[in-house]
């Protein structure tokens, strides 16, 4: 079945320490892939994409991630964590770039200080 | 500018009321797409306008009903809904048929 995991539901990180969060797609073809992020009670804001073409995408707020096609992977990373990257974060797809976002279930970003 | 506007931010409404959510969007897009949120859970999307055409309802009951009076706005009529209803709904917008969506704040409704 088509499907997006992020086997994470929480990570608490430390501030000042460096972050991955996981996702993994079951998908046919490649699919449009993205990370949202969103803080509590707020809309979701659009951290990256990968379409094609460099398998490492730079994103906004220091934030990158890595296609990974043998791994059906999309990893978020952030080389060091700041308070206020305490929100959800969502992996999503469009399966053969439709309009349909399929979203993961999230994971809560905790940070500690 | 990357923005996508919703109003009111906060809706509170009993079972018996007729309400609508407001959504713009002035970045020339041509695609909107409303979207329900329940706490801790991913949005699961409701309706998408293509071109101001409504070319995917989710199977959503008839107590939403969407419209889209243009390209720039997209608006959710709620008429006799269920305290199960309420939730964040998101509104999004996209270039054409590209996958990338911009997101709105959100409304937050409560229904009594």
């Amino acid at each position: 079945a088509q499907s997006v995991t992020q086997p994470d539901i929480h990570i608490t990180v430390s501030e000042g320490a460096s972050l991955e969060l996981r996702c993994n797609y079951s998908y046919g073809a490649t699919p449009y892939l993205f990370w949202y992020v969103q803080s509590p009670g707020q809309g979701l804001q659009l951290l990256l994409k990968y379409f094609s073409g460099d398998t490492l995408v730079q994103g906004i707020k220091g934030f990158e991630a890595e296609f990974k096609r043998s791994q059906s992977s999309f990893n978020l990373r952030k080389p060091s964590v700041h308070w206020s990257d305490a929100a959800e974060y969502f992996c999503a797809v469009a399966p053969g770039g439709f309009q349909k976002l399929v979203f993961g279930t999230g994971t809560r970003l905790l940070v500690s200080p | 500018d990357t923005e996508v506007t919703q109003t009111p931010k906060h809706l509170v409404m009993g079972m018996t009321n007729k309400k609508s959510l407001k959504c713009e969007q002035h970045m020339g897009h041509r695609a909107m797409y409303w979207y329900k949120q329940k706490a801790k859970k991913p949005p699961e999307l409701m309706f998408v306008y293509s071109y101001e055409k409504l070319s995917i309802n989710e199977s959503v009951p008839s107590r939403f009903s969407p419209e889209c009076p243009n390209s720039s706005l997209l608006n959710l009529h709620l008429h006799a809904l269920q305290p199960e209803d309420s939730a964040l709904y998101l509104c999004a917008s996209s270039q054409g048929a590209g996958p990338e969506q911009y997101f709105g704040p959100g409304t937050r409704l409560t229904v009594t």
